[in-house]
């Protein structure tokens, strides 16, 4: 099955520094999520992104389908944004998502 | 927006013993729920894919006579793990796909831990 790496596996930040996590997956997908997964365990959908490069606010992400890649920038942190970062590549419709390894986010006030 | 819903979100039951955890699509309905299975400080691993009025899909690995899954109704699936053991003990997290013409969108639940005494 397809492997997903995330890479760094954690991460410090002062409050207001800018980071960029990164996903590797070994096979092309149709689909590609970004999630977020709070201290207390809930997932928040960030960004649907099988391809290309979107904007929400202090987040954006970019997929390089053709190159199996995926980033996602934090600009200017808050503490709110700690939490652990989970890319999620599958197959069409959401079926079949296989999670990355995770990248674990402390950001200090 | 969308809500999916999980109760309990937290249970401590007895080895041998059995215990349901319910997923509800509050605003919507799911003809497909996932089930996740999540250890400390890991990553989530895709369990089953629970099908309204069929039966479950489960990965590989993943044993559908310990691990129950019905989906009843297109708002409630439920998972039953039969038979409880400690290594039982772990987070357990469903999602519910919201259908549209134009795409699909993914909502997970809170999560329930599970712990196994």
């Amino acid at each position: 099955g397809i492997q997903v790496e995330q890479s760094p596996p954690d991460l410090i930040l002062q409050e207001g520094a800018n980071s960029t996590l990164r996903c590797n997956f070994s096979d092309s997908v149709n689909n590609l999520q970004w999630f977020h997964q709070n201290p207390w365990g809930q997932l928040i959908n960030l960004f649907y992104i099988p391809s290309g490069t979107k904007q929400n606010g202090r987040l954006s992400a970019t997929t390089v389908a053709t190159e199996r890649y995926s980033l996602l920038y934090i600009s200017s942190s808050q503490t709110t944004d700690s939490g652990v970062y989970f890319c999620a590549p599958g197959g069409t419709g959401f079926q079949k998502l296989v999670f990355g390894t995770g990248t674990r986010l402390l950001v200090s006030p | 927006g969308a809500v999916v819903s999980q109760h309990p979100s937290w249970v401590i039951c007895k080895s041998g013993t059995s215990v349901k955890i319910e997923c509800r699509s509050l605003d919507f309905q799911a003809t497909t729920m996932f089930w996740y299975r999540q250890f400390p400080k890991q990553s989530l691993m895709l369990m089953a894919t629970s099908n309204e009025g069929s039966k479950a899909t489960y990965e590989q690995g993943v044993e559908k006579d310990k691990f129950l899954i019905n989906h009843a109704s297109l708002t409630l699936s439920t998972l039953t793990v039969t038979s409880a053991h400690p290594e039982d003990s772990s987070f357990y997290i469903c999602s519910a796909l919201e259908e549209f013409v134009s795409g699909n969108t993914i909502y997970f639940g809170e999560g329930s831990w599970l712990t196994v005494v």
